[in-house]
């Protein structure tokens, strides 16, 4: 059965911590990619890969790392310099790189920090 | 940088009745494609639109991509309960060649 797969599906942090959101995808795409989503408003991008041990920043890079080690994998760190870090976090993949291809979607990380 | 822009920001139906939402860009958009969230869920993909003036149908769903290729329209027909989410456009015509998403627009129907 492929697809991405995120954990957890929650995930509560004090503030001053640093959290890693999980994302694995079995589909063999080349390119993927890390959203945020606030209520109310679009995905805006934070930082997407299309190549293993490369990767871009997004429109919302800044309090964020990540890394591509393997294919199927593409872990998300919040800092603690994040200054707004609650927010619905979507992993998504595609094929190939931008521009052109159809992505697919994690079922999400809500990420709540107090 | 870009800017898609959606609307309605949210449409209340009667079972039955239809649907439209709006997405526009004072630049030329690029590809344009459509995905729903389901409440709770992760957007799905739906459609890509390529071409000036294409109209692609998928059962009571119609897309459009407009001649000069600044706008882009989602028309369900009768909608159904079934169609309740939030509807996003969005474009690959970011500085890097990524997705620029609209902020959806959030339909609810009434049975």
């Amino acid at each position: 059965d492929g697809g991405i797969t995120q954990s957890p599906k929650y995930l509560f942090r004090k503030e001053g911590q640093n959290v890693t959101l999980s994302c694995e995808q079995n589909l063999n795409h080349d390119a993927m990619y890390w959203y945020r989503q606030d209520p109310g408003q679009g995905l805006r991008l934070i930082y997407y890969s299309q190549i293993v041990n490369d990767f871009q920043k997004g429109d919302i890079a800044e309090g964020y790392s990540v890394s591509r080690e393997k294919k199927e994998s593409f872990p998300l760190t919040v800092t603690s310099a994040q200054k707004n870090p609650t927010a619905f976090y979507l992993c998504a993949s595609s094929i190939g790189g931008p521009p052109g291809y159809e992505q697919y979607f994690g079922p999400g990380t809500r990420l709540t920090v107090t | 940088g870009q800017q898609v822009m959606q609307i309605p920001q949210y449409q209340h139906v009667q079972e039955g009745e239809d649907f439209t939402t709006y997405c526009n860009s004072s630049t030329t958009l690029s590809n344009i494609q459509w995905y729903k969230q389901r409440p709770g869920g992760h957007p799905v993909f739906l459609i890509q639109l390529v071409k000036s003036g294409e109209v692609k149908k998928q059962k009571r769903l119609t897309f459009q991509f407009g001649e000069a290729k600044k706008n882009s329209s989602l028309h369900i027909t009768a909608t159904q309960t079934t169609d309740v989410g939030t509807y996003f456009c969005a474009d690959y015509g970011g500085s890097q060649g990524n997705l620029i998403f609209g902020k959806g627009t959030k339909l609810s129907v009434k049975p």
